[in-house]
This record gives structure tokens, sequence and C-alpha cells, in this order.
């Protein structure tokens, strides 16, 4: 595709169900990055896809998320048992190797 | 492993004045330095990058420059505009097998009228 495309855009979630954000990267891009980013913060580092391994799992910040990626390719990351404290907007990015990343519009997620 | 930091945190100047935002990398084989900026409510996106051969690099009113040996590199912004206004991220990377962009907290540019 032209960019990286995230969906959903918005998913609004009761506490307590299991949600799936999806991530489409360039194609071609060995590097797939997601984040996590609050109202007004940086962007908080969730996990790093080199082709369909993450060797940096490093920032899941607990084992209610997963991730993974496919092919190479689309990449899921999975929240279970939403929280309060998961609402905010979740990017993702890809990038060649060492070459500039590219992101994703965000999924903004509410959970309620 | 890589790890960035970027200074300040919040900066506020004079519309017109210039703004430099700075960082600093530990491992001193990155060798991709790459700049985003992100608007309220928007993706980050590049606006500029430099590689560990080359100093300094310029683009209209915006340049980084990069000193390997310090192991810093720093945004500048001259002729500041509002639409300046804005949160910049700085990032470090290797450019070979373990090429994960390693971020800076970020920097909340404020340009004031």
């Amino acid at each position: 595709g032209a960019g990286v495309s995230q969906s959903p855009s918005n998913k609004v979630t009761e506490k307590g169900k299991d949600v799936e954000l999806r991530c489409d990267p360039i194609s071609g891009h060995t590097a797939l990055y997601w984040y996590r980013q609050s109202l007004g913060q940086g962007l908080e580092f969730l996990i790093y896809f080199q082709g369909n391994s993450a060797p940096d799992k490093s920032g899941l910040p607990s084992d209610r998320f997963s991730a993974e990626r496919t092919g190479g390719s689309v990449s899921t990351l999975t929240i279970q048992r939403t929280q309060q404290e998961d609402s905010a907007v979740y990017l993702c990015a890809s990038s060649s190797p060492g070459r500039k990343a590219f992101f994703g519009q965000g999924t903004r997620l509410t959970v309620v | 492993g890589e790890n960035v930091e970027q200074h300040p945190s919040t900066l506020s100047v004079q519309e017109g004045d210039s703004a430099v935002i700075k960082c600093t990398y530990s491992d001193s084989a990155s060798n991709y330095f790459p700049w985003y900026k992100q608007e309220l409510g928007k993706r980050p996106q590049l606006i500029i990058d430099i590689r560990s051969n080359v100093g300094e690099k310029k683009d209209q009113r915006i340049a980084v420059t990069l000193n390997k040996t310090a192991k810093h590199f720093s945004l500048h912004i001259t002729e500041t505009q509002p639409e300046d206004s804005a949160v910049y991220f700085c990032a470090a990377s290797l450019t070979d097998s373990n090429y994960q962009l390693i971020w800076g907290a970020g920097t909340k540019l404020i340009i004031k009228p």
C-alpha cells in the first residue's frame, strides 16, 4: 500500500474484553514497531519485529499484551482483559533497515 | 543496548527566534539519526535525518548537526513560526544487523506570538 495502515481507527471496548489491533506495514518493510501514546505523552515502546521475529518485546507492559507478525507483513497487537489504563492511541510504524520509519494513523482505544 | 536522551522536555521561544533541541546517544556504533515532528492529534512524521558520515544537514529553516565524538546530535530551527509548534522526537539506530530505532522522550516546542 501507499502507507502504513492501521485498523480500526477507533475502538471502544468494555473493561475485561479482549481487543485486536491490526497494522499493515508498507510493502517490503522488514522492521515493524508498536508504540502506545497517551495524551500529551511520548512514544512508549511496546515491541519491535524484524521480519517475523520479535528481538525486543521488552516494552510490553504485562502478559495481557501480545503481538504477532505473519509472513513478514501484517501484525496484530492483542490486549486481553482490557483495563481502563490501557486507553491510549496505539501507533504502528514500519521501515526498511537503516531507513526512516513511517507511522500509521494510529488506533484510539477507549476502555469503558 | 542503545539509550537516547533528549533535552529539553519543553521549549518555549519567541516567534522568529531559533530553537535548538539536543539528543545524546550511548552506542557509538549508531549511524542513523532521524528527527520527527508530531503535531497535535497527528502521527509523527520525519522532518530530517542524518547519517554518521555527515556532520551537518540543512533543509530550509531546519538543520541537524552530529558530533560523533561526543555522541550527540541536535535539531536547529531558525526563524520559528507558529506552525513549528509541535512535539519533536529524535531517534538513533544502526543500519545493519540490529537496526531497531531507539527514541528520545520528546520535546514540546511552543512558539510564542
